[in-house]
């Protein structure tokens, strides 16, 4: 199982661009890197998930580079809504059930 | 679509208690998760499924016991609450992964269990 590293917190201020960090060194050929993001006391959402260069949907981006052993989550002129913890999981599709979330990073947007 | 809802919100629990909390979802998903978390931790998964009939263990299955009879409803029951399951615990369903290009988890609203 592929392990992630990734900043426990970060702040920014609103209108602001936000790249958090994910790092998976020992990532396998056929794992997907996934993002979560989880607001106090609800469960976690699905934000985008990629398996190399960039995707790109309504909420945010996410870079992969060539190695695959890191890739950068991008939220776009944050608000204060964004305020959340960030999970980054790495594993296969079919095999959702190992993925691991870790401890995650928490975004606080300030005014 | 409801998408996935757990009962009860909320319990309290006196030490050697028993409990089922239920999830159910409507999205005709193959797969189901439990999933408990701790304060400031990230989510440890406790038991899956990966279809109807079908339980098998994760990362924390100690002192939890789980059922999918139906493919809509998965439960986790605790046979013998203890202190150290005060939690917050999550459901969550995914699509069989097989025909698809990602296997995007639906979580529930989470049940917050204390048990003195």
């Amino acid at each position: 199982l592929a392990k992630t590293t990734q900043p426990i917190s970060m702040d920014s201020y609103e209108g602001q661009e936000v790249n958090i960090t994910c790092s998976h060194n020992n990532i396998a050929t056929n794992d997907y890197i996934t993002w979560y993001q989880q607001f106090p006391s609800q469960g976690p959402r699905f934000i985008i998930q990629g398996y190399k260069t960039k995707v790109t949907n309504e909420v945010a981006s996410l870079f992969i580079p060539a190695d695959r052993k890191s890739s950068t989550l991008s939220l776009p002129r944050v608000s204060l809504s964004d305020t959340a913890v960030y999970y980054c999981l790495v594993g296969e599709v079919d095999s959702s059930y190992k993925l691991i979330f870790g401890s995650g990073t928490r975004l606080l947007v300030r005014p | 679509n409801a998408g996935v809802t757990q009962t009860p919100k909320f319990r309290v629990l006196k030490t050697g208690q028993s409990m089922t909390l239920l999830c159910a979802q409507d999205m005709n998903h193959e797969y189901m998760y439990w999933y408990r978390q701790d304060p400031g931790m990230g989510l440890r998964l406790i038991h899956y499924s990966v279809g109807e009939g079908t339980t098998a263990k994760g990362e924390v299955p100690d002192g939890y016991n789980v059922s999918r009879l139906k493919k809509q409803n998965f439960l986790l029951g605790l046979e013998s609450a203890a202190p150290s399951q005060t939690s917050v615990y999550f459901c969550a369903s995914s699509p069989s992964g097989r025909t698809s290009s990602y296997n995007e988890q639906f979580f529930g609203p989470g049940t917050r269990l204390t048990v003195l």
